[in-house]
Parts: structure tokens; C-alpha cells; sequence
């Protein structure tokens, strides 16, 4: 079955990039996602990759993709103190149920 | 422009209590889905239905029920609380099918004691 790995903290400073890592496991092609979680919310979605591309930018936000490695990650460029929150990476396979199966969850705290 | 609605926010029962978590969406997506958040848990899938009329288990079922009353509406009941149900649930809803992200609501704290 699929399974999501992330790590479960990450501290840095104002200014500095933040890079959030994810590994997953399903062999199928496959969508994946990055949502933030601000404390008392639910889940936004932030952006997503297909599993056929490597790169994905967004303003601030930049996504890699390691297909060989099965690797995630999202980079926030000059983190700010509002982008403290729970970001979790999302696996979902392109074809059946659609159901995906989430990480659980990296801590990003940014301090001045 | 209200997305996915919970209710109620937040709630406290007593083990042995029932009660039923409401959710609606105004997106006319087909899918939706529950999932309960604890600590260090990330989400875990309770029940999810695929389209209006069906229903499907998750991860996490027991001691939960569901039911897809229309498209719009996805409840979940707590027959008998008990406290290893302490915790932040989360509809969602999806329009189903290849990339299609999930939008969620802003949870259901719900303590049992």
C-alpha cells in the first residue's frame, strides 16, 4: 500500500528558505500535493505536481520532484512568520479510487 | 463563497453519547470524505463516499457511521462515544476523479469524556 513519510519539525529563521521534505511509495503515476494547515483550520491547498514533472514554481513556492528516489520536497523562499503552520504532503494515484493518502504533517516555525 | 461547512465547531460528550457531525458543500463536487487529525497521526480516512449514493470505508471506521443524504450533505454519527474518539475531524470534498484536490472544512473539535 501507499505510505507518505515526512519529518515532523522544522524551525527557521525570518528571510530564510524553508525546505520541507516528503518521501512516497506508490510505483503508479501519481498526483501529489502540498496543503498547509494554519492552527484551527483545515486543510488549503498550496499546489500540487504530477509525477511526470520535476520542477513546479509558484511565486514563493517551488516543488522538486525525484522520481528515481521517490522524493518530494517544497521550497518557501524567504519565509515569513505567517507561513508558520502544519504542511502536509499528499499522495493520490491517477487511476481508481482517487483517495489519497496524506503524511502527517511537518511543523514549520519561523522565528525572527 | 462557503465551501465545505461543519457543525458544530466544537463539542463535549460524555462516553456513551451519540451524536451526528454535520457537512455540506456548495461546490456540487461528487466525492467527500471524513477524516479524523490526532496528534502526530496526520489525517486518517474514516469513511468516504465516491458519488451521491454510495459510501465506503476508510482506514479508521469503527465505531462510526455515515450517511450521504444528498450531494451536498455527508454526516457522520457516533453511535456510542467513547474516548479514543477525542479528536479534530475534517470533511472534505473533491470533484472525483484524476486530479481533482480535496477542499476542506474547518474541523469538528470533539471531546469525550
Amino acid at each position: 500500500g501507499e505510505d507518505v513519510e515526512q519529518s515532523l519539525f522544522l524551525s527557521v529563521r525570518e528571510g530564510d528558505s524553508s525546505v520541507i521534505n516528503c518521501t512516497y511509495t506508490d510505483s503508479s503515476s501519481t498526483y501529489l500535493y502540498w496543503y498547509k494547515q494554519e492552527p484551527g483550520a483545515g486543510l488549503q491547498l498550496l499546489t500540487y505536481i504530477f509525477s511526470n514533472m520535476d520542477m513546479k514554481q509558484d511565486q514563493r513556492l517551488t516543488v522538486l520532484l525525484n522520481k528515481k528516489d521517490k522524493h518530494l520536497s517544497l521550497r518557501i523562499a524567504d519565509t515569513q512568520t505567517g507561513d508558520s503552520a502544519i504542511y502536509f504532503c499528499a499522495e493520490c494515484p491517477s487511476g481508481g479510487s482517487y483517495i489519497p493518502t496524506f503524511g502527517r504533517g511537518t511543523s514549520l516555525i519561523v522565528h525572527p | 463563497n462557503a465551501g465545505v461547512t461543519q457543525t458544530p465547531k466544537f463539542q463535549v460528550l460524555k462516553t456513551g453519547q451519540s451524536m451526528t457531525l454535520q457537512c455540506a458543500q456548495d461546490m456540487n463536487h461528487n466525492s467527500m470524505y471524513w477524516y479524523r487529525q490526532d496528534p502526530g497521526m496526520g489525517l486518517r480516512l474514516i469513511y468516504y463516499s465516491a458519488s451521491e449514493g454510495t459510501t465506503d470505508k476508510g482506514e479508521v471506521p469503527n465505531g462510526y457511521n455515515v450517511s450521504r443524504l444528498n450531494k451536498r450533505e455527508f454526516s457522520l454519527r457516533l453511535e456510542s462515544a467513547a474516548p479514543s474518539q477525542t479528536s479534530v475531524y475534517f470533511c472534505a470534498s473533491s470533484e472525483g476523479g484524476g486530479f481533482q484536490p480535496q477542499h476542506f472544512g474547518d474541523g469538528t473539535r470533539l471531546s469525550i469524556l
